[in-house]
């Protein structure tokens, strides 16, 4: 079945700064790439996601990034501010099926 | 638009107890259904996910079960709770297929055994 890595665990940035989030995946049948944002209390939202057969795509300051013959997917937040502090979930899927495999987080904290 | 809701929002349970959980999607038909369960400061564990009325895997053994007794509901069971059960169960909804192939979560119960 799929795998999903996520690395850094935690990062931490100072406001104004960017901040980039790195998965990789093991499927290389996998063609659906979504990136939640999960703040303290709260549910998982949809941020971002991309699909196989693009490269890269932006939503204002928000960005991922797709490296299919690595298999690996970047978020990218730019000017970060205090309220991007949040735990973020990068996640890929099968082909054909809507099961999600997760990767295991990110804890973002942006200080003034 | 495609709303989902679940409930209770928070549960208070002793161990050995028996546990419902419901969940139920608005606005769509024949979606995808997935419980997940997140431990404090832990990732996304699916536990179970149905294609259709009556239709259930399971991810995970545990002393859970789940099921669909109509199309946009989905409710999640166990009949002795166990102090290992403590977390944060979210429901989701799909379509699967396609295009329109992205995961909604609910709000969320946030469970707690004693």
């Amino acid at each position: 079945g799929e795998n999903v890595e996520q690395h850094p665990s935690t990062l931490s940035v100072q406001e104004g700064d960017s901040a980039v989030i790195k998965c990789t995946y093991s499927d290389s049948a996998s063609n659906y790439f979504p990136w939640y944002k999960q703040e303290l209390g709260k549910r998982p939202q949809l941020i971002i996601d991309i699909r196989s057969n693009v490269g890269e795509k932006k939503d204002q300051r928000i960005a991922v990034t797709l490296n299919k013959t690595a298999k690996h997917f970047s978020l990218h937040i730019t000017e970060t501010q205090p309220e991007d502090s949040a735990v973020y979930f990068c996640a890929a899927r099968n082909k054909g099926w809507g099961k999600l495999q997760f990767g295991a987080g990110t804890q973002v904290v942006v200080t003034p | 638009s495609q709303t989902i809701h679940q409930w209770p929002a928070t549960l208070v349970q002793p161990v050995g107890s028996p546990l419902s959980l419901e969940c139920t999607v608005e606005g769509t038909s024949n979606p995808n259904l997935y419980w997940y369960r997140q431990a404090a400061g832990r990732g996304l564990q699916l536990l179970f996910y149905s294609v259709g009325i009556g239709q259930i895997s399971s991810e995970v053994p545990q002393n859970l079960s789940a099921s669909r007794p109509q199309d946009r509901q989905f409710i999640l069971s166990s009949k002795k709770l166990l102090l290992s059960d403590s977390g944060f169960y979210l429901c989701a909804w799909g379509l699967g297929t396609g295009i329109q192939d992205t995961q909604y979560f609910g709000p969320g119960t946030r469970l707690t055994v004693l």
